[in-house]
């Protein structure tokens, strides 16, 4: 597979309980991206790796966010206490141009 | 951060009709990026044009760095051109900063 992938590609869950997310990027890519996306909008940045370093979180990326990348392989985007804000399509990108087909997150 | 803005917000064409899609942003970019998003929520990347002029097949690209603004222009359109068309711009930091996008609903 040459592609980004990310798993699941849909997510229901009751407000409060804890969700996480899993992207597979390109292998020969070592950026790694996570964007936002909410109805209507363009993606928002959440987050950068270089490897295995968080190099950069936006100011949408609340204390309930976490996103790690161990051993600079895959990600994973963990959100706690999910609240009904939080419902929105959750991209990862390989490189700034290559994007999975998202995690869509709705909560109840 | 950087702003993007895209118009027309919505498009509605009559296949093989042309369009021209645009987009403004607020400051000096190093990158502008054109993608499509299908009615599936796959973002593609269509152009990676900091300047000057793109074409693949159907689709080009023009942007003037200098003026602070790109266009796609969409010829001979398809029922499959539908979807939502946005610009994204890199300016510095190591993230794409998105417009809202252009919808476009191209009927048979």
């Amino acid at each position: 597979d040459t592609g980004v992938s990310q798993n699941p590609r849909h997510k229901i869950t009751k407000r409060g309980q804890n969700v996480t997310f899993r992207c597979d990027p390109i292998s020969e890519h070592n950026r790694l991206y996570w964007y936002r996306q909410t109805l209507g909008q363009g993606p928002e940045f959440l987050t950068y790796f270089q490897n295995e370093a968080q190099l950069e979180k936006s100011r949408l990326l609340s204390d309930r966010f976490s996103a790690e990348r161990p051993k600079g392989s895959f990600s994973t985007l963990e959100i706690q206490r999910t609240e009904q804000g939080d419902s929105a399509m959750y991209l990862c990108a390989s490189s700034p141009e290559v994007f999975g087909s998202g995690t869509r997150l709705t909560v109840v | 951060g950087i702003q993007v803005e895209q118009s027309p917000p919505d498009l509605i064409l009559q296949e093989g009709a042309n369009s021209t899609l645009r987009c403004n942003f607020s400051d000096s970019v190093n990158n502008l990026q054109w993608f499509h998003q299908n009615p599936w929520g796959q973002l593609i990347n269509l152009f990676y044009i900091p300047s000057g002029t793109k074409q693949n097949g159907r689709l080009s690209a023009t942007t003037v760095a200098t003026e602070r603004y790109s266009l796609l222009y969409i010829s001979s359109s398809q029922t499959t051109d539908s979807g939502v068309y946005f610009c994204a711009v890199e300016a510095g930091a190591n993230n794409l900063f998105f417009g809202t996008g252009t919808r476009l609903t191209v009927i048979p």
